[in-house]
């Protein structure tokens, strides 16, 4: 069973900068999983912010950048602000032609 | 607008059945891949089962298959997941997403779907 890991919480002072990680149980992340972010608050549905590792979604400031960190797949927000305050999820594409979530992380702004 | 609409979540007891649908409007169904994501109660999200644009094709989670189904009728706009030998660990919100170039670009607002005795 693949897990897909990432922090569990982040505290980022706005106007900072968090870098969140997306890693896998076993092996590494690359493009080929097509990583993608979301970002969902309470009780609302999630909202897609990056895919194909780095190209943002229509709308999506460019606050919001995704790369490939080391072994993983990485969300950064530069300059956070306090409607930054969500949790994030990363999805990604496995070989088998199924998809599996990262655990979340949640991001206080404060 | 492009738009997804779930239904069919309800309250249902253990060893149960339930068919959630989602209807789609405000672009081509039948061009893309569709999937069923779940996000159980104060947990993250569960990647379920994707469906190809012509049906012919699906992928599930390993944990439920054998017990849910993923479908589409291209002729209605519609797509569903057929639940059934449901848990109480099934209890969960259920989105229906576009499954767009590896991603998911659109969601529904989600179903609710309880089980218990």
């Amino acid at each position: 069973q693949t897990v897909v890991t990432q922090e569990p919480s982040f505290s980022v002072s706005p106007g900072g900068t968090v870098t969140l990680t997306c890693g896998l149980s076993s092996g590494s992340v690359s493009t080929n999983n097509y990583p993608s972010w979301y970002q969902q608050t309470p009780a609302q549905a999630p909202r897609t912010l990056i895919y194909r590792t780095n190209t943002r979604s229509p709308g999506v400031p460019d606050r919001f950048s995704g790369s490939i960190l080391g072994n993983k797949a990485a969300l950064t927000i530069t300059g956070a602000q306090a409607d930054d305050e969500s949790d994030y999820y990363c999805l990604l594409f496995m070989s088998s032609g199924t998809y599996v979530f990262g655990t979340g992380t949640k991001v206080t702004v404060l | 607008e492009v738009l997804l609409v779930e239904s069919g979540g309800g309250l249902v007891q253990p060893g149960g059945s339930l068919r959630l649908s989602c209807a789609a409007s405000g672009f081509t169904f039948s061009n893309y891949w569709m999937a069923w994501v779940r996000q159980t109660p104060g947990k993250g999200l569960e990647w379920l089962a994707t469906i190809k644009g012509d049906g012919r094709e699906t992928f599930q989670v390993d944990s439920v298959k054998g017990r849910f189904t993923i479908s589409r009728d291209n002729a209605k706009n519609s797509l569903y997941l057929q639940m059934s030998s449901l848990r109480v660990e099934d209890t969960a919100v259920y989105y229906c997403g576009r499954d767009n170039d590896y991603k998911m670009d659109v969601w529904g607002q989600g179903t609710t779907v309880t089980v218990s005795s």
